[in-house]
């Protein structure tokens, strides 16, 4: 049973413009939402996260979204760059499971110059 | 760099064997979370363990096992191993067990094969 889903196993998308990352989840009771960048031979690192109780978290390039009531989140880089290119995963976490994340089967993105 | 540090990097091991991945957090942080990449796959999560007790249990293999010292560092030990174990094994931290949205830092994980 996958919980989260990324169902666009990749994107491409020229620098300088936006890529926009999607995920959608099935667990109604997740109430925190993180996304993950991975470069090959490295482990994930921390992007950006959001609590249920927001729709929308800011950082410098990137945003994410959240629509609870589709269960749909996205990540969008703006704009995007060549050292953007990775894998993404998106994560969600139950309370009270623990902080634990389910992960996605994640996105890779490919930024070209 | 996370501050997680995994060791070995690489592990080439036979069927039925056993081995044991090792895992030290970051400074500070109190729960520690294995997870596993298969080919192609998300991470799915193994076994989460806060201040030496374990806090949560996944689809982990009873051929598996982890245990959290007091040190804090914690190691996974995977034994009667299976082709289909070999993956990446990946280590996480944070400074909760639960009840914060903090996340997860991950360390660069252990790529084992079964040959």
């Amino acid at each position: 049973d996958q919980q989260v889903k990324q169902n666009s196993p990749s994107l491409s998308v020229q620098e300088g413009r936006i890529s926009i990352l999607n995920c959608d989840y099935t667990n109604s009771m997740f109430d925190y939402f993180l996304w993950y960048k991975k470069y090959p031979a490295e482990g994930p690192t921390f992007l950006i996260s959001i609590s249920s109780i927001k729709d929308k978290n800011e950082d410098g390039r990137f945003t994410v979204f959240l629509n609870k009531s589709a269960k749909h989140l996205s990540l969008h880089i703006v704009p995007s760059q060549p050292g953007d290119s990775a894998v993404y995963f998106c994560a969600a976490r139950r309370m009270e499971y623990g902080n634990k994340l389910v992960f996605g089967a994640g996105t890779i993105l490919r930024v070209k110059s | 760099d996370s501050g997680v540090t995994q060791t070995p990097k690489h592990l080439i091991t036979a069927t039925g064997q056993r081995v044991t991945l090792r895992c030290s957090p970051r400074s500070g942080d109190l729960s520690v979370y294995w997870y596993q990449q298969s080919l192609d796959q998300g991470l799915q999560f193994l076994i989460q363990y806060y201040n030496g007790e374990e806090r949560a249990k996944g689809n982990i293999l009873e051929r598996f096992s982890a245990q959290q010292f007091p040190d804090l560092h914690s190691e996974l030990n995977l034994s009667s191993l299976e082709l289909g174990d070999s993956a990446l094994y990946f280590c996480a931290s944070s400074v909760a067990g639960q009840g914060t949205n903090s996340p997860l830092h991950f360390g660069n994980g252990t790529r084992l094969t079964v040959t």
